[in-house]
C-alpha cells in the first residue's frame, strides 16, 4: 500500500492551526500512525489509530479519517513542533510503508 | 526507561556486509507484546522499513529486500541485529532500530526508537 502525503511542505507561525494530508492507495480501515522527526533525531509516535494519543504527545495534536485519507492537525502550533511528519500504514504487512513526510516550517 | 542504541560499522565496502546491533535496556526484549527491527533512512529522504524479528525467533522481512536481509536476536545479550548482504551505494542512510508494539496480529506501530545509525556504503 502506497501513503502519499501532502503538502510535501507549509510554512507556518507560532499559534497557527495546521492540517497534513496522508492518502492511502488501498482501504487501510483506520490502521495508521503519524511519527514526528526533529532535524537529526530518530521519529517518534504520536498518534496510533489514526486518532489515538501516543503516551505524554500534548492533546495540541490530532488525527482524524479511515479508509484512504487521514488528516494531522496541529492546533495552535509550537516552537517545538517545527520538525517533519510521516504516516504510516499497518494494515497490509509486510511491509510497514511510510508516507514521503511533510516538513513543517517556520514562515 | 528502557533505550535502544545501534552499534556497528560506519563504512561498509560495495558487494560487502552490513551488519549492525541493537543493544536493548532497561527492560527485557522478551516482552510478548512486542517485535523488534529496522528502519532506515537514505539522506534527506523517508523511513522505509526493513523488518523485525520477535524473541522467539519469528520475522518479517520487506519483500524489496529480498534475500539480502536477515535479522537475529540474542536474548542472552538483549539484544537483536541485521546483516544486509551485497551492499550498494543505495544501501547507504541511517540505519534505526526500534521496538515494534503489535497492537493487533501483524499490526505494528514503532514506539520507541534508538537514535540511529549512519552508514556509508563506499570503497
Amino acid at each position: 500500500t502506497q501513503m502519499t502525503q501532502s503538502p510535501s511542505s507549509v510554512s507556518a507561525s507560532v499559534g497557527d492551526r495546521v492540517s497534513i494530508t496522508c492518502r492511502a492507495s488501498h482501504d487501510v480501515g483506520g490502521r495508521l500512525a503519524w511519527y514526528q522527526q526533529k532535524p537529526g533525531k530518530a521519529p517518534s509516535l504520536l498518534i496510533y489509530g489514526a486518532s489515538l494519543l501516543h503516551l505524554g504527545v500534548p492533546s495540541r495534536f490530532s488525527g482524524s479519517g479511515s479508509g484512504t485519507d487521514f488528516t494531522l492537525t496541529i492546533t495552535g502550533l509550537q516552537p517545538e513542533d517545527f520538525a517533519t511528519y510521516f504516516c504510516q500504514q499497518v494494515n497490509d504487512f509486510p511491509p510497514l510503508t511510510f508516507g514521503g513526510g511533510t516538513k513543517v516550517e517556520i514562515k | 526507561q528502557l533505550q535502544l542504541l545501534e552499534s556497528g560499522p560506519v563504512v561498509v565496502r560495495p558487494s560487502e556486509t552490513l551488519s549492525l546491533t541493537c543493544t536493548v535496556s532497561g527492560g527485557s526484549i522478551t516482552s510478548n507484546q512486542h517485535y523488534w527491527g529496522w528502519i532506515r533512512q537514505a539522506p534527506g529522504k523517508g523511513l522505509d522499513w526493513i523488518g523485525n524479528i520477535f524473541h522467539g525467533g519469528s520475522t518479517y522481512y520487506n519483500p524489496s529486500l529480498g534475500t539480502r536481509v536477515r535479522i537475529s536476536v540474542d536474548t542472552s545479550k538483549n539484544e537483536f541485529s541485521l546483516r544486509l548482504t551485497a551492499v550498494t551505494v543505495a544501501d547507504s542512510g541511517v540505519y534505526f532500530c526500534a521496538r515494534h508494539w503489535e497492537i493487533a496480529k501483524r499490526r505494528f506501530y514503532l514506539d520507541l526508537w534508538g537514535q540511529g545509525a549512519l552508514v556509508t556504503v563506499s570503497s
